[in-house]
C-alpha cells in the first residue's frame, strides 16, 4: 500500500517570501501522479500543483513550483512571493495510475501542513 | 458550470441516531468518491464509484455504513446507528475517467457532529 508523510504540521512564512513545505512516499509502483492540494478554513479543497512520476521537469504554477525528486521519493512544495490568501492547510497526495488496480484513482493524503502567512 | 454539490454543509445528531449526506457531482463525471476527513487529518477515502458500480469499498465499515449511486449521478451517504467517533467531515468528489488528467474535484463537505 502507499504512504504519504509530511513531516512538519505547521509552517510559517512573511508576506513576500518564500516557503517549502516537505511529502515524502513510498510505493512499489511507477506510473503515479502527486499532488499538492490546498484546504482554507471553508473546507474546499482545491488543486494547487500536479506532477506525472515519468516527467523528470518539475512543474511549475505561476508562484508554486515542485522538487520533484523520484528516487528519493521526496515532492516538496515551494510557494514564491507569498500572499495571505495562501493561509490553509496543505495536502500532499499521491495516485496510482495502474489501471488494472482497484485503487485506480484513489488519492492518498498525507496528514496535512498548516501554513500561516504573517502581513 | 456548476461545481459538486453537498447537502447539507451541517449536521448535528444524537449517537444512535441516523444520518444521511448528499453529493451531486459535476455533470458528465462518471467516477464519485466518498472521503472522510478527521480533524486535522488527510481525508481517506471511504468508497469509489464508477457510474453506478462502487469499484472499491474496501474501507468502507460496513456494519453501519452504506451507500448508493442510483442511476450513476447522486449518491447518498448513510450512517446507522451514528457513534461519537463518526464526527468528521464527509467529503464527496467527481472526475471523469477518460479526461488527460482524470482530476478529481471536490465539494465543500458535510461535517457532521454527533452528541
Amino acid at each position: 500500500a502507499q504512504t504519504v508523510t509530511q513531516s512538519q504540521p505547521e509552517m510559517s512564512v512573511q508576506e513576500a517570501e518564500t516557503v517549502t513545505l516537505s511529502c515524502t512516499y513510498d510505493t512499489s509502483e511507477s506510473d503515479y501522479y502527486l499532488f499538492w492540494y490546498k484546504q482554507p478554513p471553508s473546507r474546499q479543497m482545491i488543486l494547487v500543483i500536479r506532477q506525472e512520476a515519468y516527467k523528470q521537469q518539475n512543474a511549475t504554477e505561476n508562484r508554486f513550483s515542485v522538487n520533484f525528486q523520484k528516487a528519493a521519493k521526496s515532492f516538496s512544495l515551494k510557494i514564491s512571493d507569498s500572499q495571505l490568501g495562501d493561509a490553509a492547510m496543505y495536502f500532499c497526495a499521491y495516485r496510482s495510475e495502474y489501471a488494472g488496480g482497484t485503487s485506480y484513482g484513489k488519492l492518498t493524503f498525507g496528514q496535512g501542513t498548516i501554513l500561516t502567512v504573517h502581513p | 458550470e456548476a461545481g459538486v454539490v453537498q447537502s447539507p454543509r451541517y449536521k448535528i445528531i444524537e449517537k444512535k441516531q441516523p444520518v444521511a449526506f448528499w453529493c451531486n457531482p459535476i455533470s458528465g463525471h462518471n467516477t464519485l468518491y466518498w472521503y472522510l476527513q478527521n480533524l486535522g487529518q488527510g481525508p481517506e477515502l471511504l468508497i469509489r464509484y464508477e457510474n453506478e458500480e462502487a469499484v472499491d469499498d474496501s474501507q468502507l465499515p460496513k456494519d453501519r455504513f452504506s451507500a448508493e449511486r442510483l442511476k450513476g449521478v447522486d449518491s447518498t451517504l448513510k450512517i446507522q446507528p451514528a457513534e461519537l467517533g463518526d464526527s468528521a467531515v464527509y467529503l464527496c468528489a467527481s472526475s471523469y475517467r477518460g479526461s488527460s488528467y482524470n482530476e478529481q474535484f471536490f465539494g465543500p463537505g458535510t461535517r457532521l457532529t454527533v452528541l
